[in-house]
Protein backbone atom coordinates (compact mmCIF):
# COMPACT_ATOMS: atom_id res chain seq x y z
CA UNK A 1 0.00 0.00 0.00
CA UNK A 2 0.54 3.51 0.13
CA UNK A 3 1.95 4.01 -3.33
CA UNK A 4 2.66 8.04 -4.68
CA UNK A 5 2.93 8.16 -8.57
CA UNK A 6 4.57 10.82 -10.88
CA UNK A 7 4.24 11.82 -14.00
CA UNK A 8 6.21 12.30 -16.31
CA UNK A 9 9.10 11.10 -15.02
CA UNK A 10 11.81 12.78 -17.01
CA UNK A 11 11.11 15.93 -19.01
CA UNK A 12 12.69 18.27 -21.31
CA UNK A 13 11.56 21.66 -22.38
CA UNK A 14 12.53 24.59 -23.59
CA UNK A 15 12.88 27.98 -21.85
CA UNK A 16 10.19 29.30 -21.71
CA UNK A 17 7.75 26.96 -21.85
CA UNK A 18 5.73 25.61 -19.05
CA UNK A 19 5.55 22.29 -17.80
CA UNK A 20 2.96 20.29 -15.45
CA UNK A 21 4.01 17.36 -13.26
CA UNK A 22 1.65 15.15 -11.74
CA UNK A 23 1.47 13.62 -8.31
CA UNK A 24 -1.18 11.09 -7.64
CA UNK A 25 -1.80 8.51 -4.36
CA UNK A 26 -3.26 5.76 -6.05
CA UNK A 27 -3.96 3.65 -2.96
CA UNK A 28 -4.90 6.16 -0.33
CA UNK A 29 -6.63 9.53 -0.25
CA UNK A 30 -4.20 12.73 0.95
CA UNK A 31 -5.28 15.18 2.08
CA UNK A 32 -1.77 16.88 2.17
CA UNK A 33 0.96 16.50 -0.40
CA UNK A 34 4.38 18.09 -0.56
CA UNK A 35 6.40 19.15 -3.26
CA UNK A 36 10.42 19.36 -3.01
CA UNK A 37 13.38 19.73 -5.03
CA UNK A 38 16.32 17.84 -4.99
CA UNK A 39 19.69 19.68 -6.22
CA UNK A 40 22.23 16.82 -7.42
CA UNK A 41 23.69 15.41 -4.16
CA UNK A 42 22.27 17.77 -1.69
CA UNK A 43 19.03 17.06 0.40
CA UNK A 44 15.55 17.86 -0.49
CA UNK A 45 14.09 21.03 0.02
CA UNK A 46 10.79 22.07 0.83
CA UNK A 47 8.99 23.80 -1.70
CA UNK A 48 5.34 23.90 -0.72
CA UNK A 49 2.40 22.47 1.09
CA UNK A 50 -0.52 21.79 -1.01
CA UNK A 51 -3.65 20.96 0.73
CA UNK A 52 -6.36 19.43 -0.86
CA UNK A 53 -9.42 21.95 -1.79
CA UNK A 54 -7.25 25.35 -0.75
CA UNK A 55 -4.35 27.09 -1.87
CA UNK A 56 -0.92 26.05 -1.30
CA UNK A 57 1.55 27.48 1.34
CA UNK A 58 4.71 28.10 -0.59
CA UNK A 59 8.01 28.00 1.63
CA UNK A 60 10.21 30.88 1.80
CA UNK A 61 11.94 32.12 -1.39
CA UNK A 62 9.96 29.97 -3.63
CA UNK A 63 8.07 31.72 -6.47
CA UNK A 64 4.25 31.33 -6.19
CA UNK A 65 3.97 32.52 -9.51
CA UNK A 66 6.42 30.23 -11.09
CA UNK A 67 5.81 27.63 -9.33
CA UNK A 68 1.92 26.54 -9.54
CA UNK A 69 0.37 23.95 -7.20
CA UNK A 70 -3.00 22.55 -7.37
CA UNK A 71 -4.39 20.11 -5.30
CA UNK A 72 -7.69 19.46 -6.82
CA UNK A 73 -8.85 16.44 -5.39
CA UNK A 74 -7.58 14.07 -2.73
CA UNK A 75 -5.52 11.91 -4.72
CA UNK A 76 -4.10 14.53 -7.26
CA UNK A 77 -1.36 17.50 -7.17
CA UNK A 78 -0.24 18.86 -9.73
CA UNK A 79 3.61 20.82 -10.21
CA UNK A 80 3.47 23.64 -13.09
CA UNK A 81 6.62 25.53 -13.20
CA UNK A 82 5.43 28.41 -15.78
CA UNK A 83 7.90 30.47 -18.37
CA UNK A 84 10.66 27.52 -17.29
CA UNK A 85 14.51 28.73 -17.43
CA UNK A 86 17.15 26.74 -17.54
CA UNK A 87 18.14 27.39 -13.61
CA UNK A 88 14.98 25.70 -12.98
CA UNK A 89 15.96 22.36 -14.24
CA UNK A 90 15.81 19.93 -11.01
CA UNK A 91 14.40 17.16 -9.45
CA UNK A 92 11.05 17.49 -8.39
CA UNK A 93 9.67 15.29 -6.01
CA UNK A 94 6.42 15.26 -4.18
CA UNK A 95 5.09 13.37 -1.24
CA UNK A 96 1.51 12.14 0.22
CA UNK A 97 0.70 12.35 3.46
CA UNK A 98 -1.76 10.92 5.90
CA UNK A 99 -2.05 12.14 9.73
CA UNK A 100 -1.37 9.55 12.09
CA UNK A 101 -3.47 9.11 15.25
CA UNK A 102 -5.49 13.02 15.80
CA UNK A 103 -4.56 15.43 13.89
CA UNK A 104 -2.28 17.00 16.50
CA UNK A 105 0.31 13.59 16.20
CA UNK A 106 1.98 14.90 12.92
CA UNK A 107 1.57 12.43 9.36
CA UNK A 108 3.22 9.97 7.37
CA UNK A 109 4.80 11.13 4.38
CA UNK A 110 5.14 8.51 1.03
CA UNK A 111 7.31 9.26 -1.66
CA UNK A 112 6.68 9.73 -5.70
CA UNK A 113 9.64 8.33 -7.80
CA UNK A 114 10.64 12.08 -8.69
CA UNK A 115 10.57 13.84 -11.57
CA UNK A 116 13.51 14.97 -13.86
CA UNK A 117 13.29 18.43 -15.69
CA UNK A 118 15.92 19.58 -18.10
CA UNK A 119 15.26 23.05 -19.66
CA UNK A 120 17.59 23.72 -22.54
CA UNK B 1 15.21 28.37 12.43
CA UNK B 2 14.86 24.73 12.17
CA UNK B 3 17.81 22.46 10.75
CA UNK B 4 18.86 18.98 10.33
CA UNK B 5 22.59 17.78 10.84
CA UNK B 6 24.01 14.55 9.29
CA UNK B 7 27.57 14.60 10.10
CA UNK B 8 28.72 11.92 7.58
CA UNK B 9 28.32 13.12 4.38
CA UNK B 10 29.77 9.80 2.87
CA UNK B 11 30.77 6.51 4.44
CA UNK B 12 32.39 4.06 3.24
CA UNK B 13 32.77 0.45 5.14
CA UNK B 14 33.50 -3.27 4.27
CA UNK B 15 30.87 -5.81 4.44
CA UNK B 16 30.07 -7.05 8.09
CA UNK B 17 31.22 -3.85 9.46
CA UNK B 18 29.08 -2.09 11.91
CA UNK B 19 27.50 1.37 10.86
CA UNK B 20 26.59 4.66 12.88
CA UNK B 21 25.10 7.10 10.75
CA UNK B 22 24.68 10.68 13.04
CA UNK B 23 21.93 13.35 13.33
CA UNK B 24 21.05 16.17 15.37
CA UNK B 25 17.85 18.30 14.99
CA UNK B 26 17.59 22.21 16.03
CA UNK B 27 14.08 22.66 17.07
CA UNK B 28 12.90 22.61 20.95
CA UNK B 29 9.42 21.34 20.50
CA UNK B 30 7.74 18.00 19.87
CA UNK B 31 9.31 15.91 16.96
CA UNK B 32 8.67 13.07 14.71
CA UNK B 33 11.62 11.94 13.37
CA UNK B 34 12.07 9.60 10.32
CA UNK B 35 15.11 8.07 8.63
CA UNK B 36 14.87 7.21 4.62
CA UNK B 37 16.71 5.54 2.61
CA UNK B 38 17.41 6.21 -1.55
CA UNK B 39 18.45 3.12 -3.18
CA UNK B 40 20.48 4.31 -6.45
CA UNK B 41 17.73 4.99 -9.03
CA UNK B 42 15.01 4.73 -7.24
CA UNK B 43 13.17 6.70 -4.83
CA UNK B 44 12.97 7.48 -1.36
CA UNK B 45 11.60 4.54 1.16
CA UNK B 46 10.87 5.01 4.84
CA UNK B 47 13.48 2.99 6.99
CA UNK B 48 12.11 3.66 10.04
CA UNK B 49 10.45 6.13 12.20
CA UNK B 50 9.65 8.19 15.55
CA UNK B 51 6.62 9.17 17.02
CA UNK B 52 6.23 8.55 20.86
CA UNK B 53 6.81 6.09 23.21
CA UNK B 54 10.59 3.52 23.17
CA UNK B 55 12.86 5.85 22.06
CA UNK B 56 14.97 2.72 20.60
CA UNK B 57 13.03 2.54 17.18
CA UNK B 58 13.33 -0.55 14.88
CA UNK B 59 13.22 -0.31 11.21
CA UNK B 60 13.46 -2.94 8.04
CA UNK B 61 15.79 -4.16 7.18
CA UNK B 62 17.73 -4.83 10.54
CA UNK B 63 18.42 -1.10 11.27
CA UNK B 64 17.49 0.68 14.18
CA UNK B 65 17.75 4.54 15.67
CA UNK B 66 17.85 5.47 18.92
CA UNK B 67 16.10 9.30 19.87
CA UNK B 68 18.15 10.84 22.68
CA UNK B 69 15.67 14.06 23.40
CA UNK B 70 18.48 15.79 25.90
CA UNK B 71 20.91 15.71 22.73
CA UNK B 72 18.23 16.52 20.04
CA UNK B 73 19.61 13.39 17.99
CA UNK B 74 18.42 10.32 15.96
CA UNK B 75 21.36 8.32 15.14
CA UNK B 76 20.82 5.54 13.14
CA UNK B 77 22.73 1.57 13.40
CA UNK B 78 23.10 -1.35 12.02
CA UNK B 79 25.42 -3.58 13.31
CA UNK B 80 26.36 -5.66 10.26
CA UNK B 81 26.05 -4.03 6.82
CA UNK B 82 25.52 -5.35 3.82
CA UNK B 83 26.43 -4.36 -0.04
CA UNK B 84 22.87 -4.11 -0.99
CA UNK B 85 22.79 -1.28 1.96
CA UNK B 86 24.72 1.05 -0.54
CA UNK B 87 22.61 3.92 -0.68
CA UNK B 88 21.61 7.54 0.69
CA UNK B 89 20.30 7.66 3.86
CA UNK B 90 18.19 11.09 4.76
CA UNK B 91 17.45 12.23 8.35
CA UNK B 92 14.29 14.13 8.98
CA UNK B 93 11.99 15.79 11.43
CA UNK B 94 9.02 16.59 11.42
CA UNK B 95 8.06 20.08 13.35
CA UNK B 96 5.07 22.06 13.87
CA UNK B 97 5.49 25.73 13.65
CA UNK B 98 1.49 26.68 13.15
CA UNK B 99 1.64 23.66 10.75
CA UNK B 100 3.30 20.67 10.23
CA UNK B 101 6.87 20.92 7.99
CA UNK B 102 8.95 18.32 7.30
CA UNK B 103 13.16 19.06 7.47
CA UNK B 104 15.47 16.80 5.67
CA UNK B 105 19.02 16.33 6.39
CA UNK B 106 21.78 16.91 3.79
CA UNK B 107 21.88 13.21 3.14
CA UNK B 108 24.80 10.66 4.26
CA UNK B 109 26.56 8.63 0.96
CA UNK B 110 27.12 5.16 2.06
CA UNK B 111 29.12 2.80 0.25
CA UNK B 112 29.60 -1.03 1.19
CA UNK B 113 32.92 -2.99 -0.39
CA UNK B 114 31.98 -6.71 -1.03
Amino acid sequence: GAVVSQHPSRVICKSGTSVKIECRSLDFQATTMFWYRQFPKQSLMLMATSNEGSKATYEQGVEKDKFLINHASLTLSTLTVTSAHPEDSSFYICSASYPVGYSGRGYEQYFGPGTRLTVT
Amino acid sequence: AQSVSQHNHHVILSEAASLELGCNYSYGGTVNLFWYVQYPGQHLQLLLKYFSGDPLVKGIKGFEAEFIKSKFSFNLRKPSVQWSDTAEYFCAVTVNTGGFKTIFGAGTRLFVKA
